[in-house]
């Protein structure tokens, strides 16, 4: 149980053009998503928080413009790169919580973004 | 604010050998949750294990264990009789319980390998 996936887990995009990355929890419904953005050899850096039906909490300093989430049912998160830059090339992970456990967030296995 | 630092950015041991990785967090609050993750070269970030600050008995799971020392704020993680497969990045993580406050909040991780 507690399964999330990530699609696509890899995308190659020209600089400018926009990209969706969709994370799904499998099988249980997941009020609150989280997308993180992981550099090599670095820590999960928490982008925003996404709570069914309501629009996104951003962390300071990420472009709520740029990467635009939403959190359209209880099932399903979307993050969009929009204008793509080759700096945002980078790893996106997304997590869901099962309202139902404690507290435990259940990751996807990532999507590897490179622009170019 | 909450922080959590692991101080040991690598580490390597035999197989068969327990292996102990640090973390300390900073916190005022007295209820919360604790956590520690394995990301494998796969970057799928698994759950290895919880702890929650209300219980005194440190959480274990097979061969893995924790040292919860909550007056010292800190959580280490036993891997005992370690195997090839336990290589992998190793975040700590802490998660406060106050209502709407659900981000993790990350440790800078510690590198493991475990030498055949």
């Amino acid at each position: 149980g507690a399964v999330v996936s990530q699609h696509p887990s890899r995308v190659i995009c020209k600089s400018g053009t926009s990209v969706k990355i969709e994370c799904r929890s499998l099988d249980f419904q997941a009020t609150t998503m989280f997308w993180y953005r992981q550099f090599p050899k670095q820590s999960l850096m928490l982008m925003a928080t996404s709570n069914e039906g309501s629009k996104a909490t951003y962390e300071q300093g990420v472009e709520k413009d740029k990467f635009l989430i939403n959190h359209a049912s209880l099932t399903l998160s979307t993050l969009t790169v929009t204008s793509a830059h080759p700096e945002d090339s980078s790893f996106y992970i997304c997590s869901a919580r099962d309202a139902g456990t404690a507290y435990e967030q259940y990751f996807g296995p990532g999507t590897r973004l490179t622009v170019t | 604010a909450q922080t959590v630092t692991q101080s040991q950015p690598e580490m390597s041991v035999q197989e068969a050998e327990t292996v102990t990785l640090s973390c300390t967090y900073d916190t005022s609050e007295s209820n919360y949750y604790l956590f520690w993750y394995k990301q494998p070269p796969s970057r799928q970030m698994i759950l290895v294990i919880r702890q929650e600050a209300y219980k005194q008995q440190n959480a274990t799971e097979n061969r893995f264990s924790v040292n919860f020392q909550k007056a010292a704020k800190s959580f280490s993680l036993k891997i005992s009789d370690s195997q090839l497969g336990d290589t992998a990045m190793y975040f700590c993580a802490f998660t406060s319980l106050i209502q709407g406050a659900q981000k993790l909040v990350f440790g800078q991780g510690t590198r493991l390998t475990i030498n055949p």
